[in-house]
C-alpha cells in the first residue's frame, strides 16, 4: 500500500494563477480531508468528504474547491491564488465516515505551496 | 464551535526526564481525544488516543489522561529520548465529528 499520496511536493505560483493539488489513497477509506498548516500553527480544515460524491466545507474553505468522484481521489483546486494561500497543504484519510471516528487519520507527505 | 488550547507552547526537558503537555477544550460533547506527533518537515502521525469512557491509557513511555469534567486531557512522556523532539498536537473531536487542532507544543530534549 502506498497509503496517502500527494502531488506535487513543491509548487510556486503567481498571484491569480489556478492549480490543482492531487491527493489519492489506496486504503479504501471513506473519509478524506484537506488541511493547511501555516508556520508555527496547527492544522486548519479546508474541505472534507465522507464518501464519493459528498463534500463539505471546513473552517477555511474560501478560495478552494474540491470534488470526490471516486473513493480514491480528492483533489483540491485553488481558483485564483493569493499570497495568503502560501502554506503547507496536507491531505488525510480515515476509514470512518466521521472525522477520525475512533480511527486514525493518515496523512500524506504534504505540498509546500508558495504564492508570489 | 470548539475552542482548543495547548500549554505550554514550548517545553524543554533534560533527556531522561518526563514531559507533560496539556490540552483544554470547550465542547462538552467531545468524545474522542487524539495526540499527534509531527517531526520537522514531516507529516503528523497519531501516537495515542483516548475515548471519553476511559480516564487513562498507556502505551510504553506514552500516556494520555482525560478529565472530562474539567474538559482537559494531557500527554505524558516518560524517560524522554532525543527522538521525542517534535511538535505535538492535540485534536479533540467536536460535536460535528471534526478534529479541531491545537496550535502545537514544541518539545525539545536537551542532551
Amino acid at each position: 500500500n502506498a497509503g496517502v499520496t500527494q502531488t506535487p511536493k513543491f509548487q510556486v505560483l503567481k498571484t491569480g494563477q489556478s492549480m490543482t493539488l492531487q491527493c489519492a489513497q489506496d486504503m479504501n477509506h471513506e473519509y478524506m480531508s484537506w488541511y493547511r498548516q501555516d508556520p508555527g500553527m496547527g492544522l486548519r480544515l479546508i474541505h472534507y468528504s465522507v464518501g464519493a460524491g459528498i463534500t463539505d466545507q471546513g473552517e477555511v474553505p474560501n478560495g478552494y474547491n474540491v470534488s470526490r468522484s471516486t473513493t480514491e481521489d480528492f483533489p483540491l483546486r485553488l481558483l485564483s491564488a493569493a499570497p495568503s494561500q502560501t502554506s503547507v497543504y496536507f491531505c488525510a484519510s480515515s476509514p470512518a465516515r466521521t472525522s477520525g471516528g475512533d480511527n486514525e487519520q493518515f496523512f500524506g507527505p504534504g505540498t509546500r505551496l508558495t504564492v508570489l | 464551535g470548539e475552542n482548543v488550547e495547548q500549554h505550554p507552547s514550548t517545553l524543554s526537558v533534560q533527556e531522561g526526564d518526563s514531559a507533560v503537555i496539556k490540552c483544554t477544550y470547550s465542547d462538552s460533547a467531545s468524545n474522542y481525544f487524539p495526540w499527534y506527533k509531527q517531526e520537522l518537515g514531516k507529516r503528523p502521525q497519531l501516537i495515542i488516543d483516548i475515548r471519553s469512557n476511559v480516564g487513562e491509557k498507556k502505551d510504553q513511555r506514552i500516556a494520555v489522561t482525560l478529565n472530562k469534567t474539567a474538559k482537559h486531557f494531557s500527554l505524558h512522556i516518560t524517560e524522554t529520548q532525543p527522538e521525542d523532539s517534535a511538535v505535538y498536537f492535540c485534536a479533540p473531536r467536536d460535536s460535528n465529528y471534526q478534529l479541531i487542532w491545537g496550535a502545537g507544543t514544541k518539545l525539545i530534549i536537551k542532551p
